[in-house]
């Protein structure tokens, strides 16, 4: 069973699309994330969740919402998506405090 | 606030050699510490984290760090690296008890050399 899952793997979309990435944890964590990793691999944080509810939004574009249904899960929406949008998002997740963060397989977001 | 320092982005090492990955951290309030491992197409996993307790700390795959608060550093050190070695390696840090958010290094790349 995988733990952090994340679909779709792969996305390819052109400039001005809107987009969705799902994320799904079954470890019974309280805390979930949205990272972005850019072409330099640097990793940013953009939101977390605990128990359903928003704790970080890290200055990213209102383009960006998230949405967490129940604490087993939290999906990305992307409006209007621009070239810069390009990058590798991972969802994750960990039980706090001290929790190591389990990260899913990432999602390859690719704007022509 | 916090931030983390790798020094390296790129570590080439001999296949059966030793290697060291440096990172260093600063903070104002008790810190936990953390590496992570990333290989190709893959997300984050974790090698081993520094809570509490003893400063020398074991994790997965032969790997081993050392807190040293004086040096505000917690390198990461393998004594023999395998071909599967071959990765990117984050450091991460983030205040002690309760939630607290997760800053990452901007990770080094070990490249291991048949």
């Amino acid at each position: 069973d995988t733990a952090v899952s994340q679909t779709p793997k792969y996305l390819v979309t052109q400039m001005g699309n809107d987009k969705s990435i799902k994320c799904e944890q079954n470890l019974g964590h309280d805390t979930m994330y949205w990272y972005k990793q850019d072409s330099k691999k640097f990793l940013k944080i953009m939101f977390s969740y605990n128990n359903k509810e928003l704790i970080i939004n890290e200055t990213v574009p209102n383009r960006f919402s998230p949405k967490s249904p129940d604490k087993a899960h939290l999906n990305l929406h992307i409006n209007s998506l621009e070239l810069g949008d390009s990058a590798v998002y991972f969802c994750a997740s960990s039980q706090p405090p001290g929790g190591s963060k389990h990260f899913g397989d990432g999602t390859r977001l690719s704007i022509l | 606030a916090q931030s983390v320092t790798q020094l390296d982005s790129q570590v080439p090492v001999f296949e059966e050699a030793p290697v060291e990955l440096r990172c260093n951290y600063s903070s104002s309030v008790s810190v936990y510490l953390f590496w992570y491992v990333q290989y190709p197409n893959q997300g984050l996993q974790l090698l081993l984290k520094y809570l509490s307790g003893s400063t020398l700390v074991k994790g997965i795959n032969g790997f081993e760090a050392e807190f040293n608060k004086s040096q505000t550093s917690f390198h990461l050190r393998k004594p023999s690296v395998h071909i599967s070695d071959t990765a990117e390696y984050f450091c991460a840090v983030s205040g002690a008890g309760g939630y607290q958010k997760v800053t990452f290094g901007t990770g080094t790349k070990l490249q291991v050399i048949p």
